[in-house]
């Protein structure tokens, strides 16, 4: 059974704090993917992956930074925590071609005071 | 950035009913649409992959059909149960410069009534 698993469902920061989000594929994907959901806006695209050590940005990768120094573990990191990153944050996994399906983590749910 | 639009926002049938709704994306630059589901705490999960023109996809009593010409794609439920309230998502796959990113839209809300 496929997984794609996040470090944690609910995390509270404080403004400027330094926040690590992680996931992890079990699946031997090439590609890892970063979004957040935000009411009304569907799944906007952080950042991407498709190798280790490979990253490209997404549509919205300010203020955010990530890391793959393994295939498997995809990291996203806010360098310092701001109100308006508060959010529903979903890491996904595919094949390496992008027509193939994503498979998604549960969710973070980040809420920064 | 790509503009991929769904509708209606949120949709409410009775158990049984049949219901249908749309995506529409860029018609140019296509190189695949992906359709999810996603249930209340829980992860999307893709119902269909659809790369061609005129495709038509099933499983069990959904079903999509694309037209890859005029940018829409329509998902279709038949017989509706309370277990297909969820959000449905479409996510479009540009070709050439757009890589390997995807642009979803901003869902369908189902709520199937008993």
């Amino acid at each position: 059974d496929v997984k794609v698993t996040q470090s944690s469902r609910y995390l509270v920061k404080r403004t400027g704090e330094k926040v690590f989000l992680e996931c992890v594929q079990d699946m031997d994907h090439e590609n890892m993917f970063w979004y957040r959901q935000d009411p009304g806006l569907g799944l906007r695209l952080i950042y991407f992956s498709y190798d280790v050590k490979m990253k490209e940005k997404g549509d919205i990768p300010e203020g955010y930074s990530v890391s793959r120094e393994k295939k498997e573990r995809f990291s996203l990191i806010l360098e310092s925590a701001s109100t308006n990153q508060t959010s529903m944050y979903l890491c996904a996994s595919s094949l390496r071609q992008s027509y193939n399906e994503q498979f998604f983590g549960p969710g973070t749910r980040l809420t920064v005071l | 950035i790509l503009n991929v639009e769904q509708s209606p926002q949120s949709l409410h049938v009775q158990e049984g009913d049949s219901t249908n709704f749309t995506c529409s994306f860029p018609s140019s630059n296509f190189y695949a649409l992906h359709w999810y589901r996603w249930e209340t705490a829980k992860s999307p999960e893709a119902l269909f992959v659809m790369t061609l023109n005129g495709d038509e996809k099933k499983k069990g009593r959904i079903s999509a059909t694309l037209n890859t010409k005029e940018g829409y794609s329509y998902l279709y439920i038949k017989g509706s149960q309370p277990e297909d309230s969820a959000t449905y998502l479409c996510a479009f796959i540009g070709a050439v410069n757009y890589g390997q990113n995807f642009v979803f839209g901003p869902g369908t809300r189902l709520s199937v009534l008993p």
